[in-house]
């Protein structure tokens, strides 16, 4: 069956890179996707990354894949305060519509 | 920016009671979701909406629960007999589905307590 697996939990110091690691089922996606979401609030498009390629770069965000593993990660240079969030990733099986959504990762950046 | 809406942002019932949770999905977009997040675990699929009909829905989303669209603007969830397992964040999201790259714009969720 799918499931997108995330690790729970990461620390960092503000400044350093955080890396968030997901490992995804089914390798006919066509995208994959990171959320974000801040306490109290809904899930917030980060970015995706189109299936055919391997990385995607958006200001402080690198999205790798690693479609023979099956393998996405986020990197997030010089992490702040502020993005102290969870994180999750989603993949869209082809013949579906809806998102299958990790377990999320708890992402705290210590000033 | 358009944003998808949902009320109520906290509602506290008993076990039993019938529970309507409404959401207003941006207005030019096809598709419409509900998705639930207990506490700590991970956001789950229930259904999707597209053309006044279900397209799909999970295992989650039994005889209970039902979604209709009764206007032009409105989505909403009905959960008719409510468990003390239904107590979750349940979130709306919809997407364009024209051309797009699947993204769903979500609210920012209903929390539902049942006790």
């Amino acid at each position: 069956g799918e499931d997108v697996e995330q690790s729970l939990f990461l620390s960092v110091r503000e400044g350093d890179s955080s890396v968030i690691n997901c490992t995804y089922t089914d390798s006919s996606s066509t995208y994959l996707y990171w959320y974000k979401q801040e306490p109290g609030a809904g899930l917030q498009l980060l970015t995706y990354i189109f299936s055919n390629m391997d990385m995607k770069q958006d200001q402080r965000l690198t999205v790798l894949l690693n479609k023979k593993d099956k393998h996405l990660s986020l990197r997030i240079a010089d992490t702040q305060t502020g993005d102290s969030a969870i994180y999750f990733c989603a993949e869209s099986p082809p013949g579906r519509r809806a998102l299958t959504f990790g377990s999320g990762t708890r992402l705290q950046v210590q000033p | 920016e358009p944003e998808v809406t949902q009320t109520p942002s906290h509602q506290v019932t008993q076990m039993g009671q019938e529970v309507i949770l409404r959401c207003v999905p941006i207005s030019n977009h096809l598709y419409f979701y509900w998705y639930r997040q207990i506490l700590g675990q991970k956001v789950e699929f229930l259904v999707s909406f597209y053309n006044n009909e279900i397209s799909e829905k999970s295992e989650i989303f039994d005889d209970q629960f039902s979604v209709e669209r009764p206007d032009g603007s409105n989505f909403t969830l009905k959960i008719r007999s409510t468990k003390l397992e239904d107590s979750a964040m349940y979130f709306c999201a919809s997407r364009t589905g024209q051309g797009d790259t699947g993204e769903l714009f979500f609210g920012e969720g209903s929390r539902l307590t049942v006790l």
